[in-house]
């Protein structure tokens, strides 16, 4: 079957740095990609891997192994804000989503 | 310029009866997708529509559900004999583009929260 697994919740200090893993299991791949959701708010687009590597956006970096079928989202500085659930995404023939991390940022 | 936009935001209706959701995408997005997403969960895909044409409808749970997007544009998931188990977050998500290199970006509209009573 195919399959995404992150963490369900993480919990991090603001100003720290905090990594979101990622692991997969699906048919087909073409990439990774992460998004952000805010409570009762849509999901955003954040990031996308199709090559191994680290991609930088800002205070957001995200990771891909392809041998490994794994990635990471990587955030630093943690600002309050960044309390939301965050959903690593594989794209197949379609789209797969994870389940989601919620993250949990205290003061 | 505008986002996607989806009507209702919120639609309350009882098991048995007939609902349809209106998605209308970013205006030039070729790729236009329908997902269910249940409370704790992440977005379960339901649909992918290139253009009029629905390229992936494998997520569809059952032959209740069914969507058109006649001229490529505005898409309208409908539901038939509602259940309580539909009840969800219907999220319309639309992209420049889509393919299988994977690099379309997907904007999604902010949803059709569905309770069925």
């Amino acid at each position: 079957g195919q399959s995404l697994e992150q963490p369900s919740e993480v919990t991090a200090v603001e100003g720290a740095i905090v990594q979101i893993n990622c692991t997969y299991q699906t048919s087909g791949f073409y990439g990774l990609s992460w998004y952000q959701q805010h409570d009762g708010g849509a999901p955003t687009f954040l990031s996308y891997n199709a090559l191994d590597g680290l991609e930088e956006t800002g205070r957001f970096s995200s990771f891909l192994s392809r041998s490994d079928s794994y990635g990471y989202l990587l955030l630093q500085e943690l600002q309050m804000k960044d309390s939301a659930s965050y959903f690593c995404a594989v794209r197949d023939d379609k789209i797969i989503f994870g389940k989601g991390t919620r993250l949990h940022i205290l003061p | 310029g505008a986002g996607v936009s989806q009507t209702p935001s919120n639609k309350v209706t009882e098991k048995g009866k007939y609902v349809e959701l209106r998605c209308d995408p970013i205006s030039g997005h070729t790729a236009l997708y329908w997902y269910r997403q249940s409370l704790g969960q992440g977005p379960e895909f339901l649909i992918y529509f290139q253009g009029t044409g629905a390229a992936d409808d494998s997520g569809l749970p059952n032959d209740r559900f069914f969507a058109v997007r006649p001229e490529g544009s505005v898409s309208t998931l409908k539901i038939q004999r509602t259940e309580r188990g539909d009840s969800a977050v219907y999220l319309c998500a639309s992209s420049p583009l889509a393919g299988g290199d994977g690099t379309d970006t997907q904007y999604f509209g902010p949803g059709t929260r569905l309770t069925v009573l």
